[in-house]
């Protein structure tokens, strides 16, 4: 089972420069996420979805934007890249309770 | 305001030398707390899901307890292989669409 998948694993930008970070479950699961992760910060969330063409702020959402076309498919956009957007994004998923299966993670480094 | 807080931020232990790991937390009421391992380079991996204060789950060398305001995770004669960062969530009754993580502890066992 390829479960949380996510494309691409590494990225360099510029300043200023855009991208998009898919993600894919295949598990059928309704809610999805969108973390990324610092160095001595917890997991933090920036937009979710309980639901395909739904999408939802987290904690932290400025700079980002997402879409839901499809079910198995989760969408996190950068429009315009910051250098403090340099981490580790994970994206998750899970079905309406339980625990949240994540992906290996794309690091992301902006210049 | 929900917040997780873990400890020690380190911990380092000779093989067999068996220890606890602590998340302190506060929430507007629980519905769920999880604990995760991830390894370097990994995305947070499922160990345990406690939902009520007095509940035990074991796994193999590992046992998460849970009380009204922490949890522990007990590491029983840990074996290298058990080296990783253990992260702790809560899901909140309100907002139960969030899991709002600690930092992690880093465990290292040694040989």
């Amino acid at each position: 089972n390829a479960g949380v998948t996510q494309t691409p694993k590494f990225r360099v930008l510029k300043t200023g420069q855009s991208m998009t970070l898919l993600c894919a479950q295949d598990m059928n699961h309704e809610y999805m996420y969108w973390y990324r992760q610092d160095p001595g910060m917890g997991l933090r969330l920036i937009h979710y979805s309980v639901g395909e063409g739904t999408t939802a702020k987290g904690e932290v959402p400025d700079g980002y934007n997402v879409s839901r076309l499809k079910k198995q498919n989760f969408l996190l956009g950068l429009e315009s890249a910051a250098p403090s957007q340099t981490s580790v994004y994970f994206c998750a998923s899970r079905i309406y309770t339980g625990e949240l299966f994540f992906g290996e993670g794309s690091r992301l480094t902006v210049l | 305001e929900d917040q997780v807080t873990q400890s020690p931020e380190a911990l380092r232990l000779q093989e067999g030398e068996s220890s606890s790991l602590n998340c302190s937390y506060t929430v507007s009421g629980l519905r769920g707390l999880f604990w995760y391992r991830q390894d370097p380079g990994k995305g947070p991996e499922f160990l345990f899901t406690l939902y009520s204060a007095g509940e035990e789950k074991e796994k193999e060398r590992l046992k998460a307890t849970l009380t009204k305001k922490e949890s522990f995770l007990h590491i029983t004669a840990p074996k290298p292989e058990d080296s990783a960062t253990y992260l702790c969530a809560v899901q909140a009754a309100t907002g139960a669409n969030n899991l709002f993580f600690g930092t992690g502890t880093r465990l290292t066992v040694i040989p």
